[in-house]
């Protein structure tokens, strides 16, 4: 399965864009990239979901460049409740299953 | 988005006990679910894989006999933590994936089980 490299954290102020990058060099041809937010001890949240370009829904967008081996997650006006740990998967349900595995994340806090 | 339900978020055990955590998807056919466990200021760590109706696949290092996972049907699946020991101690969560005629799916989470062993 790829293998993904996120910063390990980041700082940000309310009402400032955030731009999260992922890099992802073994991409497969199936893949998909997929971000996820976590609160503590709670659950992953579905984010966001792309294959390639522009992928944009209420809540962010997401950046996939021609060779699909990085994306960037972007947070337009982050408020203090985005404050949390950001993860950015790839995989697909035709590569082992559609296991999904973790990378580090990106601790995002947000101040005021 | 579709609803995976965790049950219970929270059980405290004594050592050498078991304990059984279930997770429901309410609203759609999990067709394949999987298990993670998560230790504090760390990332969610897969422990296993199963498919509704077959034996769970186990990742490395997961003592298959200690963490027994069930996926009896396409909405339930458990997980049983046998002769729990402090050092299971953990926040246990799962997810469930659907439908696999569309080109690719997202996988939802249940809101995680936190197992202190005392």
């Amino acid at each position: 399965l790829a293998k993904t490299t996120q910063p390990i954290s980041m700082d940000s102020y309310e009402g400032q864009e955030v731009n999260i990058t992922c890099s992802h060099n073994n991409i497969a041809t199936n893949d998909y990239i997929t971000w996820y937010q976590q609160f503590p001890s709670q659950g992953p949240r579905f984010i966001i979901q792309g294959y390639k370009t522009k992928v944009t829904n209420e809540v962010a967008s997401l950046f996939i460049p021609a060779d699909r081996k990085s994306s960037t997650l972007s947070l337009p006006r982050v408020s203090l409740s985005d404050t949390a740990v950001y993860y950015c998967l790839v995989g697909s349900i035709y590569n082992q299953g559609g296991k999904l595995i973790f990378g580090q994340g990106t601790e995002l806090s947000v101040k005021p | 988005g579709a609803v995976v339900s965790q049950h219970p978020s929270r059980v405290i055990c004594k050592s050498g006990t078991s304990v059984k955590i279930e997770c429901r998807s309410l609203d759609f056919q999990a067709t394949t679910m999987f298990w993670y466990r998560q230790f504090p200021k760390q990332s969610l760590m897969l422990m296993a894989t199963s498919n509704e109706g077959s034996k769970a696949t186990y990742e490395q290092g997961v003592e298959k006999d200690k963490f027994l996972i069930n996926h009896a049907s396409l909405t339930l699946s458990t997980l049983t933590v046998t002769s729990a020991h402090p050092e299971d101690s953990s926040f246990y969560i799962c997810s469930a994936r659907g439908d696999k005629d569309r080109m690719n799916t997202e996988a939802f989470f249940g809101q995680g089980t936190r197992l202190t062993v005392v």
